[in-house]
């Protein structure tokens, strides 16, 4: 069993609805939680960091930790065709632990 | 401000060649990082710096080596690529690694015939 699963996907919506991409773990000293965005061909590129369990909003996007659970949510609110991408969540239990990343929902959002 | 820059974008080898892949980054981090992405496999780190002079193996270091030139560069030699090393290779970079941030360069997609 993989320490992080996610769910690979793909995923398809329409344009203006409310995504939720998530990701299970099982190591409970992962306690810093962060999600990635990688367009095609590109390298992935950081776009939400939480600490500990809670919500972090920024923009139409909303990160949600439920360490009770080992479970992490994305929220992209209003989706945009530009959100088109694959979204990798990366966790580590901090102090110079290492990444561990989910293998990536590939998200299409259509006009 | 370039952030983290990989040479080169794209490389197709035969087995048994050998070749090195650059990777600079100009935002002063301390620790810099390979992995390589395969499908359904996710990103798996592959060495790791932690600072100028310092490597260590991650979790598939095999086939692999690695040089920290100086802050900035730090290279991934493949020594006698095979076919199970083709694949799209990251660097990235943190302020160091305590700090979980990485940031990662574009990828170089390495094809081994």
């Amino acid at each position: 069993q993989k320490e992080v699963e996610q769910d690979p996907g793909p995923l398809s919506v329409p344009e203006g609805a409310i995504v939720s991409l998530n990701c299970t773990y099982s190591n409970s000293a992962f306690q810093y939680f962060m999600w990635y965005r990688q367009y095609s061909r590109k390298g992935p590129e950081l776009l939400m960091y939480t600490y500990s369990s809670g919500n972090k909003e920024d923009g139409r996007f909303t990160a949600q930790v439920d360490k009770s659970s080992k479970y992490i949510s994305l929220f992209i609110r209003d989706s945009q065709p530009s959100d088109s991408a694959t979204y990798l969540c990366a966790m580590s239990g901090g102090g110079g632990n290492k990444l561990t990343f989910g293998t990536g929902t590939q998200l299409k959002v259509e006009l | 401000n370039a952030g983290v820059t990989q040479t080169p974008k794209f490389q197709v080898l035969k087995t048994g060649q050998s070749m090195t892949l650059q990777c600079a980054q100009d935002m002063n981090h301390n620790s810099m990082y390979w992995y390589r992405q395969d499908p359904g496999m996710g990103l798996r780190l592959i060495y790791y710096s932690a600072s100028e002079g310092t490597t260590d193996k991650g979790e598939v270091p095999n086939g692999y080596n690695v040089s920290r030139l100086n802050k900035r560069e730090f290279s991934l030699r493949l020594e006698s690529a095979a076919p199970s090393q083709t694949s799209v290779y990251f660097c990235a970079s943190s302020v160091s690694l305590a700090a979980d941030t990485q940031y990662f360069g574009p990828g170089t997609r390495l094809t081994v015939l």
